[in-house]
């Protein structure tokens, strides 16, 4: 099973300011149809995930391009620019290149 | 817009078998993807239980996989989960959402394991 590692756990930013959250993979997340399947969660308190990102660094509709994803090999960071109050909540990484498809510990955004 | 929609017992007893039904609206399960059930205990991470495609092809977490039946009727738009044997660490939201990387998700259905 693939393990995804998360850092850090917990994030406070102070708004308007960058943050940046990693997810390590235990083996490289390359399907044998040569894509990458890293997505990237947000989820605010109370809802449902949503996904932000999909496939290491593409945006999904309706997402602010303050977001935004990018690595390579067994290293991925999901970077947010001007944080805002409305981004605070926990963020996932989840491989779907490898059975199981299995998730990071999870990362609270929080304002300090 | 896809959409989709748990249905079932919020409540579980000890030992007997949690079911849930997802139904899906926008979007024919007999067009493709997966269909994935994602699991989250109170106050911890998400777990990956398991995805089917409209062929019937399923796979399950080999944590779970002994316990676990994923299911698709077509002809309704809805695809099911059953775990069976259920204990207190089973108590968890439960989500479905559509694979492979979870674009689409339900509102999400608590389910206790409780006597």
């Amino acid at each position: 099973e693939v393990v995804l590692t998360q850092s850090p756990l917990s994030l406070p930013v102070t708004l308007g300011q960058s943050a940046s959250i990693s997810c390590r993979s235990s083996q490289g997340l390359v399907h044998t149809d040569g894509n990458i399947y890293l997505s990237w969660f947000q989820q605010r308190p109370g809802q449902s995930p949503r996904r932000l990102i999909y496939q290491v660094s593409n945006r999904d509709s309706g997402v602010p391009d303050r977001f935004s994803g990018s690595g390579s090999g067994t290293d991925f960071t999901l970077k947010i620019t001007r944080v805002e109050a409305e981004d605070v909540g926990v963020y996932h990484c989840m491989q779907g290149s490898h059975w199981p498809r299995t998730f990071g510990q999870g990362t609270k955004v929080e304002i300090k | 817009q896809v959409q989709l929609q748990t249905s079932g017992p919020g409540l579980v007893k000890p030992s007997e078998t949690l079911s849930l039904t997802c139904t899906v609206s926008g979007y024919y399960i007999s067009s493709g993807y997966y269909w994935d059930w994602i699991r989250q205990p109170p106050g911890k991470g998400l777990e990956w239980i398991g995805t089917i495609q409209a062929s019937g092809h399923t796979y399950s977490n080999p944590s779970l996989k002994s316990r676990v039946t994923i299911s698709v009727d077509t002809s309704k738009n809805q695809f099911s989960l059953r775990l069976n044997s259920v204990t207190a660490a089973d108590t968890a939201v439960y989500y479905c959402a559509r694979g492979p990387s979870a674009d689409y998700w339900d509102q999400g259905t608590l389910v206790i394991v409780s006597s």
